[in-house]
């Protein structure tokens, strides 16, 4: 398996209060990648970096930031959490642009 | 953007018996194609891919090949197990070497004994 570790696995917070995912690789790969995954919507991206401190937005960027202060860390940040975000949370990683996208376990987040 | 659209599940099946998962897209060019699959409780693996067209991806006895044609990549397998219950997901990733893939909505099977 890839080394892609996300954490925290679960996390219940409440409406209006910051919250930081974190995704910590160990294959040194580039590109890393935060998607959100909804009932009858599948994955969808939300912010994606392609290097150190150089980050882009996906199709559901609205409401999040990212920060990838070193290769093998990326972050997401909600900065006043609403309940329409919450989700389960996955992060991926790949070598090269050509290649398959490896996932991480998921972070279940409840926002009540 | 491009969509990718996959047949909706739950899909039931016996033991043994035939696997179809439909799967179209409408990215124009020969965006490279992928099955994934999750397993309860973990993330996405990749379970097969094709970058080409009327290439053909295979592992585990799943099969899918690139019908540029038609803007398809249905999966099959033909004798399907219990442990092969899953959430299968559809993906395409642009062309040009990009690498932002859209998923489909995912379509889980659950097989029966």
């Amino acid at each position: 398996d890839a080394g892609i570790t996300q954490s925290p696995r679960h996390k219940v917070t409440e409406t209006g209060t910051p919250v930081t995912l974190r995704c910590h690789q160990t294959e040194n790969h580039r590109y890393m990648y935060w998607y959100r995954q909804d009932p009858g919507h599948g994955l969808r991206l939300i912010h994606y970096s392609y290097g150190v401190k150089d980050t882009d937005k996906g199709e559901v960027s609205d409401g999040y930031s990212v920060s990838r202060s070193k290769t093998e860390d990326f972050l997401l940040t909600l900065e006043s959490a609403t309940s329409s975000q919450t989700s389960v949370y996955f992060c991926a990683i790949s070598d090269r642009r050509d290649q398959p996208q490896h996932f991480g376990d998921g972070t279940r987040l409840s926002i009540l | 953007g491009d969509s990718v659209t996959q047949m909706e599940g739950p899909v039931t099946l016996s033991e043994e018996a035939f696997l179809t998962i439909n799967c179209t897209y409408t990215a124009t060019g020969y965006p490279s194609l992928f099955w994934y699959v999750q397993y309860p409780g973990e993330g996405l693996q990749l379970l097969l891919k094709a970058t080409k067209a009327d290439d053909k991806g295979s592992n585990k006895g799943f099969e899918a090949t690139y019908r540029k044609e038609t803007t398809s990549f249905h999966l099959e397998k033909g004798s399907v197990q219990v442990s092969d219950s899953a959430v299968y997901f559809c993906a395409d990733g642009p062309e040009r070497g990009g690498n932002k893939l859209t998923f489909g909505t995912g379509t889980q099977l659950k097989v029966e004994l």
